[in-house]
């Protein structure tokens, strides 16, 4: 069973500052990991799929990169509607398994 | 637009059975594989189930193997899951979640509104 791995658990950040949350896999998933995000209440949104691009109505401010078991999401300009909780997920083993990170909370400093 | 709606979550007894739906509308619901994911309250996500787009193709999370059933009627594109011997631990919002893979989207790029499964006695 891959595991993914989320860190830190909460980013304290302010407007405008950038943001950068990190997940690592425990073993190679390739380009297999998208992004989530999701705030009190509601569904989750897809953010980021292949690790990198950036899913239909997504700013720019979002960005991800990694690949192998090392991923980043990077929040550029942080904007009040950015805070929420982000989740990572390896399809790598798709269909049979999907495997979410734990979470980072990313909240206003 | 593409809208997923849950229903049929509530309160159950340990060991209990429930039967959860998911009415699937603004697209072609057959061509898509879809999931169950559930997310106890204040933890995170947990994929619980998928099904393929003709439902020939089906997989579960250990913790739910041999317990639940998920199942999809194309003509009334809607997904079920059978909950049974339902546990303290099965206690979470159940989404359903559409599968892009169709689109090249590759990630759940759709989610209903959730539904609550409380299982107390």
């Amino acid at each position: 069973e891959i595991v993914m791995t989320q860190s830190p658990a909460t980013l304290s950040v302010s407007p405008g500052e950038r943001a950068t949350l990190s997940c690592r896999a425990s073993q190679s998933v390739s380009s297999n990991l998208a992004w989530y995000q999701q705030k009190p209440g509601q569904a989750p949104r897809l953010l980021i799929y292949g690790a990198s691009t950036r899913a239909t109505g997504i700013p720019a401010r979002f960005s991800g990169s990694g690949s192998g078991t090392e991923f980043t999401l990077t929040i550029s300009s942080l904007q009040s509607e950015d805070f929420a909780v982000y989740y990572c997920q390896q399809y790598n083993n798709w269909p049979s398994t999907w495997t979410f990170g734990q979470g980072t909370k990313v909240e206003i400093k | 637009e593409v809208q997923l709606v849950e229903s049929g979550g509530g309160l159950v007894q340990p060991g209990g059975s429930l039967r959860l739906s998911c009415a699937a509308s603004g697209f072609t619901f057959s061509s898509y594989e879809m999931n169950w994911v559930r997310q106890a309250p204040g933890k995170g996500l947990e994929w619980v189930s998928y099904i393929s787009s003709s439902g020939s193709t089906i997989y579960y999370a250990d913790s739910v193997k041999g317990r639940f059933t998920i199942s999809r009627d194309n003509a009334k594109n809607s997904l079920y899951l059978q909950m049974n011997s339902l546990r303290a631990e099965d206690t979470a919002v159940y989404y359903c979640a559409r599968w892009g893979g169709i689109t090249m989207v590759r990630g759940f790029d759709y989610w209903g509104q959730g539904t609550l499964v409380t299982v107390s006695s």
